[in-house]
């Protein structure tokens, strides 16, 4: 079965320092899709990004949060200064065009100290 | 306005008991309705789905039941089993699939013998 893989598992950063999560979404996908989810709390969204750029973002995605899809098959979040705060399990999820189901990644969990 | 309110926030039902978990929302655009059931350390992973023209889908032990008027969704755990032990999110989007997901808060569920 088809599945969205990420990399690493488990990312832990020293604050102010830059991280890449890495993603590979199912590879008849076409859209694409950051969540975040604090320790115990909800899954929420980040980015959506359809057609190389950005469709939509939230507000938790400010100017240190970047997307990118390199090579057409890998899919980035760089997150520029980590702070505290974005300690989180980071999931990918990517989904084709007119399907309704989209696949999550088994996420990384970043760890800013 | 963009909110998916969830409850229980944590649920403990017997072997072969029924298991029901509520959502509401307050967006009236919402047209896709999935629930998501999350493993420790893995992602979410669709469960079922459904959408506002119909009051009720069934798959297998699953079940969702859908109040369009009440703007309230609930999914029903037929015959719950240890291996349901899970925590459950309810989501709801503005598109068929394509959109941005909008998360309950998640219900831990436990199922004792």
């Amino acid at each position: 079965e088809p599945e969205v893989t990420q990399t690493p598992s488990h990312q832990v950063t020293q604050m102010g320092q830059e991280v890449i999560l890495r993603c590979v979404p199912i590879s008849n996908h076409l859209y694409f899709y950051w969540y975040r989810q604090i320790l115990g709390q909800k899954v929420e969204f980040l980015v959506s990004f359809y057609n190389n750029e950005i469709s939509e973002k939230s507000e938790i995605f400010d100017d240190q949060f970047s997307v990118e899809r390199p090579d057409g098959s890998n899919f980035t979040l760089k997150i520029r200064s980590t702070k505290l705060e974005d300690s989180a399990m980071y999931f990918c999820a990517s989904l084709v065009r007119g399907n309704t189901e989209a696949f999550f990644g088994q996420g990384t969990r970043l760890t800013v100290v | 306005q963009q909110q998916v309110k969830q409850s229980p926030q944590s649920l403990i039902v017997q072997k072969g008991g029924i298991s029901i978990i509520n959502c509401a929302y307050e967006n009236t655009a919402f047209d896709y309705f999935p629930w998501y059931q999350q493993f420790p350390g893995k992602g979410p992973a669709l469960l079922i789905a459904i959408r506002p023209d119909v009051s009720e889908k069934k798959e297998g032990r699953f079940t969702i039941s859908f109040n369009k008027s009440a703007k309230q969704f609930s999914l029903h755990i037929m015959d719950s089993q240890p291996g349901d032990s899970a925590t459950y999110f309810c989501a709801a989007s503005l598109n068929f699939g394509n959109e941005k997901l909008t998360f309950g808060t998640g219900t831990r569920l436990t199922i004792i013998p």
